[in-house]
């Protein structure tokens, strides 16, 4: 059972141009909404996050959008860069737990030069 | 400041033998975990620890023991390899008051024959 929907799972942008990749849940107990870059053959390293209360969250070329109601969120990757294709996950954890993070399936990214 | 290492980088195993599979991490974390990554289902949690002494079990414990005797260290021990348990595996930790903040190792790569 799969609690944060990932899509798309593969994803290919020119460079300048910006990419889209969007994240579901269900569970309302969820407080955190961190994201993931992975790079192949690496571990992965957190990009951004953002709490339930905020709606938009931007940090250089990334930021997240957070719809509440909607119980989704999304990263925008504005003018991507050949550096950025990388594999994307988002996560989500549970208000007040210790049992980590919920990954999506991820996105992997490929930004053609 | 090594962050969090893992050893070995790749291993081969016959179905039925045992291994364990060694994280430490350097960062004085109180919480640590162990993922799998299997293509298509992103990170899901195998075991979990909040403290030296403390363990819990996460979303696919099954075949898998854990120990935490010391904050530092974290290994995972697959008792009876099977063909399933071929995956990458990734030790994290994080700051107890962080826990969206997960940073990972470089990953162990498991095939079982």
């Amino acid at each position: 059972q799969q609690q944060v929907k990932q899509s798309p799972q593969s994803l290919i942008v020119q460079k300048g141009g910006i990419s889209i990749i969007n994240c579901a849940y269900e569970n309302t107990a969820f407080d955190y909404f961190p994201w993931y870059q992975q790079f192949p053959g690496k571990g992965p390293a957190l990009l951004i996050a953002i709490r339930p209360d905020v709606s938009e969250k931007k940090e250089g070329r990334f930021t997240i959008s957070f719809n509440k109601s909607a119980k989704q969120f999304s990263l925008h990757i504005m003018d991507s860069q050949p550096g950025d294709s990388a594999t994307y996950f988002c996560a989500a954890r549970v208000s007040g737990s210790a049992r980590q993070l919920t990954f999506g399936s991820g996105t992997q990214l490929t930004v053609l030069p | 400041n090594a962050g969090v290492t893992q050893t070995p980088k790749f291993q081969v195993l016959k179905t039925g033998q045992s291994m364990t599979l060694q994280c430490a991490q350097d960062m004085n974390h109180e919480y640590m975990s162990w993922y799998r990554q299997d293509p298509g289902m992103g990170l899901r949690l195998i075991h979990y620890s909040v403290g030296a002494g403390i363990t819990d079990q996460g979303e696919v414990p099954n075949g898998y023991n854990v120990s935490r005797s010391t904050t530092e260290d974290f290994p995972l021990r697959l008792l009876s390899a099977a063909p399933s348990q071929t995956s990458v595996y990734f030790c994290a930790s994080s700051p107890p008051r962080e826990v969206w903040t997960q940073y990972f190792g470089p990953g162990t790569r498991l095939l079982v024959l």
